[in-house]
């Protein structure tokens, strides 16, 4: 099945500084990759999502680029400000039919923090 | 539109007692799935309904359990429960199943065990 690997586990910087969360999948049947943001006691909102047919999608602040041949994905923020601070959380999705049609297979999360 | 909805928010229960979760979908979203987050695991995919049947499965023993209802509401019940079942059960819906559509959360309903 499918596994994600998510990279940092924490990130800590200044206001105003840019984040960058990078994350690696095992199928290379995923073809949909959405990342959510959780702030503590709520809920996973979903802030963005590329499909494999595009290599980059943009977002005012956030970004996200696809490189299928490596299979990785990865999440950017520029212009950080303290409410951005949070668990973000990148998942793969494969269309390509079996046991892992329709399933989102999370990575284990990265804690960002950012500092006045 | 209101979004999911998931009832009810907290619960603890004993060891061995069994609880039923419910998770009302955003009006018009056929597909639910669940998932289980705990701190050490992070977010894990439990099963997916779509239709009114089970259409995905997670690797969990058979006491979870789900079922899903003609209007697409859906409850997950879990059976003898153990205190390894600490945890934070989150649901989310999606118009459909296949690559095209976005999943959205539920709030979640955290379950003690104790």
């Amino acid at each position: 099945g499918e596994n994600v690997e998510q990279h940092p586990s924490t990130l800590s910087v200044q206001e105003g500084d840019s984040a960058v969360i990078k994350c690696t999948y095992s199928d290379s049947a995923s073809n949909y990759f959405p990342w959510y943001k959780q702030e503590l006691g709520k809920r996973p909102q979903l802030i963005i999502d590329i499909r494999s047919n595009v290599g980059e999608k943009k977002d005012q602040r956030i970004a996200v680029t696809l490189n299928k041949t490596a299979k990785h994905f990865s999440l950017h923020i520029t212009e950080t400000q303290p409410e951005d601070s949070a668990v973000y959380f990148c998942a793969a999705k494969t269309n390509a039919g079996g046991t892992s049609y329709g399933k989102l297979t999370f990575g284990q999360g990265t804690i960002l923090t950012v500092h006045p | 539109k209101a979004g999911v909805t998931q009832t009810p928010r907290y619960l603890i229960k004993t060891r061995g007692q069994q609880v039923t979760l419910s998770c009302s979908p955003i009006s018009g979203h056929r597909s639910v799935s669940w998932y289980q987050q705990t701190p050490g695991q992070g977010l894990q995919f439990l099963f997916e309904y779509f239709s009114e049947t089970q259409r995905n499965k997670g690797n969990f023993p058979g006491r979870f359990s789900g079922r899903q209802f003609s209007n697409s509401r859906s409850e997950m019940n879990v059976s003898t429960l153990e205190l390894g079942d600490s945890a934070l059960y989150l649901c989310a819906s999606s118009l459909g199943r296949g690559l095209n559509y976005e999943q959205y959360f539920g709030p979640g309903t955290r379950l003690t065990v104790t």
